[in-house]
């Protein structure tokens, strides 16, 4: 079974600064990948970022990177230079990989708010 | 385009009424999923449909009622619910090909109240 962990329910960050957001996971799967979504107020659920366990750089996607420590089971996200418009929840999730239609599991969520 | 659409956007019924949701995506994608969402919780996966067949109903009780007319849509027929089945219903769409990615791309979500 696959597991999702975020600790921080929610995170504040002044404006221009950047911030990381945690997550660690459980599988017993060898082939899996991580997925960050945001989303806002307004409920829809945004793509930001995918990283696959066999990937050996850190996926990076405009001001969004994360930070895979592969040992330590963690996938953080990394924004730079954050922006009024980045406050939202943020969900970790993750997914065995070349299986077609399996489930996405999610984490609790971080809910962030960037301060001017 | 990775665009999924959903209607209704709002939605209030009775608990007699019968209505339905609607979603949408013109990706190509072969998986389609409906997924519930309380306030301040993860989405919970109630249904995913592979090639245009039921593939996983995670033990939803039978008043939400799934059906995958076409590779592009998806219809979640509802009746006789209950109050706590007030929430955010949110589509998503896959390649559904096994592709090493998979992203689920979702859509705006359709915030339901059952009065």
């Amino acid at each position: 079974a696959q597991k999702i962990t975020q600790t921080q329910p929610g995170m504040f960050v002044q404006e221009k600064e950047a911030v990381t957001l945690d997550c660690t996971y459980d599988t017993s799967d060898q082939s899996y990948g991580l997925f960050w979504y945001k989303q806002p107020s307004s409920g829809e659920m945004i793509f930001l970022i995918y990283q696959g366990s066999y990937d050996e750089q850190n996926a990076t996607e405009g001001r969004y990177s994360l930070n895979f420590q592969k040992a330590r089971k963690s996938a953080n996200l990394v924004i730079s230079a954050s922006q009024l418009g980045d406050s939202a929840m943020y969900f970790c999730a993750m997914r065995e990989q070349y299986s077609g239609n399996t489930p996405l599991v999610f984490g609790k969520g971080t809910r962030l708010s960037v301060i001017a | 385009d990775t665009e999924v659409t959903q209607t209704p956007k709002h939605l209030v019924m009775g608990m007699t009424n019968k209505k339905s949701l609607k979603c949408e995506q013109h990706m190509g994608h072969r998986a389609m999923y409906w997924y519930k969402q309380k306030a301040k919780k993860p989405p919970e996966l109630m249904f995913v449909y592979s090639y245009e067949k039921l593939s996983i109903n995670e033990s939803v009780p039978s008043r939400f009622s799934p059906e995958c007319p076409n590779s592009s849509l998806l219809n979640l027929h509802l009746h006789a619910l209950q109050p706590e089945d007030s929430a955010l219903y949110l589509c998503a769409s896959s390649p559904g090909d096994r592709a090493r990615q998979e992203t689920q791309y979702f859509g705006p979500g359709t915030r339901l109240l059952v009065l």
